[in-house]
């Protein structure tokens, strides 16, 4: 079974700080995998995806993750926070054919001035 | 805007009632998804339709039940509601594609007093 986890529940950064937050998966396979942000109230929206290729992914907001398959890794990078960044961020799993997505449990980003 | 829309955005109720939410997909979209959030289970599953059939469920609670309509938006029905049902509701659809790309609506949050 696919399964995902993210390491840090809560992360706080000072504004223009670099950011990355880990995300590690476990699936058999080669997996889909996302990057979600939820802002307070609000739904999910996809930063960034990975499904095959280039291992580094550039996504919206300036965000960037890298897939390591050797360490089952797929951590969330941004050179530099801003305070609008502040919000929920999820990592998923997902696979080819199979309509599931697991989501792991977030890390919760707090941005400080 | 995702495209995909949920209503009500807000919902009280007394326990033991029965409450029916609903989400519209994105145009096109032939599957929806349904997903509870809470503040100690984070995201959980709890079921999959696709073009009108149940695909997958997850950790769908026997009172809750769920269907997708001919024009293909969605209803999820609780039941004999308790004080834990009190959640964040999130309905997500995406495109019949080996490529699990899920647009999620801005949720209904279910008060349940």
């Amino acid at each position: 079974a696919q399964s995902v986890t993210q390491p840090d529940i809560h992360i706080t950064v000072s504004e223009g700080a670099s950011l990355e937050l880990r995300c590690n998966y476990s699936y058999g396979a080669t997996p889909y995998l996302f990057w979600y942000v939820q802002s307070p109230g609000q739904g999910l929206q996809l930063l960034l995806k990975y499904f095959s290729g280039d291992t580094l992914v550039q996504g919206i907001k300036g965000f960037e993750a890298e897939f390591k398959r050797s360490q089952s890794s797929f951590n969330l990078r941004k050179p530099s926070v801003h305070w609008s960044d502040a919000a929920e961020y999820f990592c998923a799993v997902g696979a080819r054919g199979y309509q599931k997505v697991t989501f792991g449990i977030g890390t919760k980003l707090q941005v400080i001035p | 805007d995702s495209g995909v829309t949920q209503t009500p955005k807000h919902l009280i109720t007394a326990t033991g009632q029965r409450v029916t939410l609903r989400c519209s997909p994105r145009s096109g979209d032939l599957s929806v998804y349904w997903y509870q959030q809470s503040l100690d289970q984070g995201l959980q599953f709890l079921i999959h339709y696709y073009n009108g059939e149940e695909r997958a469920k997850g950790n769908i609670l026997e009172r809750f039940s769920a269907q997708q309509f001919p024009d293909l938006h969605s209803e999820l029905n609780l039941s004999s509601l308790e004080l834990g049902d009190s959640a964040l509701y999130f309905c997500a659809s995406s495109a019949d594609s080996e490529i699990n790309i899920q647009y999620f609506g801005a949720g209904t949050r279910l008060s349940v007093l």
